[in-house]
């Protein structure tokens, strides 16, 4: 079965501060990954997305950056956060390759900027 | 531009009852149209999803009804129970390999027992 692993669970930082929010998918191979940043009682909005290693594309920009350094990681960071950097971040895969198009959402990482 | 517009925003349906929520969309080649849930605290989790060669989808008290020419669907939860009470996305994703996915705002559901 595919497990997929966010963290940390909840960070609370400082304006300005640098910021890496990881996501591992196990047990599925070359996955499609996936970044979602959701703000508090708002939508989803696809932040990232990449099909395999070392290849992502940006779909909105918000100041941050998006690699995948291995099949079954991807990593979000920044090196200045700011304000509107609180939310909830997601991170999901779905089945590369004749994908069918069903998304899988990680637990997801709280993240409040003071 | 909101490519995926839900409403209501808010829906109150009493234990029983159906609740209905719509959606509607902009760009004629989205063809996968998934919704998800999410409880308080939670990340979304897929409920039911319908492409648009179907124009009825149905699991169990959930059912899908799809409008292709008038770019609308809805979602009718049936006997609507208080374990239904969540906010639910409508989304849409294009036939060019699914990386892209598009969420409405979300209708939270709220069901009195």
């Amino acid at each position: 079965a595919q497990t997929i692993h966010q963290w940390p669970v909840a960070e609370i930082k400082a304006v300005g501060s640098p910021l890496s929010l990881g996501c591992t998918i196990k047990g599925k191979s070359s996955p499609n990954l996936y970044w979602y940043w959701q703000a508090t009682g708002g939508t989803l909005q696809q932040l990232f997305y990449s099909i395999t290693v070392g290849q992502v594309e940006s779909v909105v920009q918000l100041n941050l950056s998006a690699s995948r350094p291995k099949d079954d990681q991807f990593i979000l960071s920044t090196e200045k956060l700011l304000l509107s950097h609180s939310g909830f971040y997601l991170c999901a895969w779905s089945r590369g390759g004749g994908n069918t198009g069903q998304l899988y959402f990680g637990e997801g990482s709280k993240l409040t900027v003071l | 531009q909101q490519q995926v517009r839900q409403s209501p925003q808010s829906l109150t349906v009493w234990e029983g009852e159906t609740a209905i929520l719509n959606c509607s969309y902009e760009d004629s080649t989205f063809d996968y149209f998934p919704w998800y849930w999410q409880f308080p605290r939670e990340s979304p989790a897929l409920l039911i999803a319908i492409r648009p060669v179907s124009n009825k989808k149905e699991d169990g008290r959930f059912t899908i009804f799809f409008n292709k020419r008038e770019k609308k669907l809805s979602l009718h939860i049936t006997d609507s129970q208080p374990g239904d009470s969540a906010t639910y996305f409508c989304a849409a994703s294009p036939n060019t390999g699914y990386q892209n996915f598009y969420f409405g705002k979300g209708t939270s559901l709220t069901v009195i027992p």
